[in-house]
């Protein structure tokens, strides 16, 4: 079953503009991670941030964690046309496995 | 360095036909194996998971199963396909440690059309 839902399912900006999405979860979680699916290849992880940390940066991203909401959030600064792409959020599932959002489709426009 | 591969990429196959997708993982030992599909726009549905061989857990009831016969392969298949086994097939793997913070390292994929 899916735990994350990401906000919005679509967002189109141009290069240079900053990107946020949003995942929002239901059942407690000790960890949360973020994955960008290029069109027709397979998931790639960009981070991953634990339950005691509210913030986490690599690169370009900023990742948000507040697990009083349940909720993360994903920021891409200064877009690139590289950056479309659909971006998932992933939460923990039975130990082993983890449950994917439906994602979130950015679109950067030159 | 871990390479996961899955093949066929495509496949078109009538309905009612048997499916067989493989994937291998290189580079690492006893890794945890993952089979998701996702239809198209659409999120990743988990299908099935494995922690060894011989080893499956089954996530959704359909006409699937899946094998592990070897450490790092894991097998897809179906006797019989149904058009709404049409979709993108995505094999992952995870390290073996105990513990939920560990990320997925997924294959490039097989898109599946049942006609």
């Amino acid at each position: 079953s899916q735990q994350g839902e990401e906000d919005p399912q679509a967002l189109s900006i141009q290069e240079g503009e900053n990107a946020t999405m949003n995942c929002s979860y239901k059942t407690s979680i000790n960890n949360l991670q973020w994955y960008r699916q290029n069109s027709g290849r397979g998931l790639v992880h960009l981070i991953l941030i634990r339950s005691n940390e509210r913030e986490k940066h690599s690169g370009r991203l900023r990742v948000t964690l507040d697990t009083s909401k349940k909720s993360s959030s994903l920021l891409i600064t200064a877009s690139r046309a590289a950056d479309t792409a659909s971006y998932f959020c992933a939460t923990p599932y039975s130990g082993y496995a983890l449950n994917f959002g439906k994602g979130t489709s950015l679109l950067v426009t030159p | 360095s871990q390479t996961i591969h899955q093949w066929p990429a495509t496949l078109v196959q009538p309905v009612g036909s048997p499916l067989s997708l493989e994937c291998t993982v290189e580079g690492t030992s006893n890794p945890n194996l993952y089979w998701y599909r996702q239809a198209a726009g659409r999120g990743l549905q988990l299908l099935f998971y494995s922690v060894g061989i011989g080893q499956i857990s089954s996530e959704v009831p359909q006409n699937l199963s899946a094998s592990r016969p070897q450490d790092r392969q894991f097998i897809l298949s179906s006797k019989k396909l149904l058009l709404s086994d049409s979709g993108f097939y995505l094999c992952a793997w995870r390290s073996p440690r105990r513990g939920m913070a560990y990320e997925q390292y997924f294959g490039p994929g097989t898109r599946l059309t049942v006609t």
